[in-house]
């Protein structure tokens, strides 16, 4: 079965620096999306940035970006610049092709001014 | 265009008592998850549905919860008998048919079991 790993349970960041948030995942699979996700204290769940496994090129989404090593199954989060309203839990997600979506545990972000 | 609903939004009930959550997805999304998360921890995942169909649930934990998607639109996910270790924050979410497009949560229903 596939499992997600987020080896931090919470970080803090000043406000304008930057934070890179762990992640590996375990699957037999070729072929995957891996996603990481923010839920704002309170507030719904939104998706941050999306990377396909045969795309070799990091994706990028403004301020954060991903460093996807696929053949160490690693998948890390990059804030740049951190903002008072990145305040948020985050989660590494992994789907599948059968399209079973798997989460971690999460990481507490905390941006302090 | 709505977003992944959820209600109630909140539920205390007393052991022993039954309790329906419900979820109604975005219209013409294929695929429907409910997760659970427990007291802070990860967000375990409970089952999916393709339309109307299961297509994995091997996270539900008993045979007490009971989850459908009748006519492939809403679902109802209902714990009966409710159990104190059920509490937890009920997700829903839901995603087309295409492979690697994003899920969508709704707010979640928050249970409590007393």
């Amino acid at each position: 079965a596939q499992t997600v790993t987020q080896s931090q349970p919470e970080m803090s960041v000043q406000e304008a620096e930057t934070v890179t948030l762990s992640c590996t995942y375990d699957t037999s699979e070729s072929n995957y999306y891996l996603f990481w996700y923010k839920q704002p204290p309170s507030r719904q769940m939104i998706l941050v940035i999306r990377q396909e496994a045969y795309k070799q090129q990091n994706a990028t989404e403004n301020r954060f970006s991903v460093n996807f090593q696929k053949a160490a199954k690693s998948f890390s989060l990059k804030i740049s610049d951190s903002q008072l309203g990145d305040t948020a839990m985050y989660f590494c997600a992994f789907l599948e092709y059968g399209n079973k979506l798997v989460f971690g545990a999460g990481t507490i972000l905390r941006v302090k001014s | 265009e709505a977003g992944v609903t959820q209600f109630p939004s909140h539920s205390v009930i007393e052991k022993g008592q039954t309790v329906t959550l419900r979820c109604d997805p975005i219209s013409g999304h294929d695929n429907l998850y409910w997760y659970r998360r427990v007291m802070g921890k990860e967000i375990k995942f409970l089952l999916h549905f393709v339309k109307e169909s299961k297509q994995d649930e091997s996270g539900m934990p008993n045979n007490r919860f009971l989850a459908e998607r009748t006519g492939g639109t809403y679902s109802t996910l209902k714990v009966q008998p409710a159990e104190l270790e059920d509490s937890g924050v009920y997700f829903c979410a839901s995603r087309l048919g295409v492979f690697g497009t994003e899920a969508f949560f709704g707010q979640g229903t928050r249970l409590t079991v007393v």
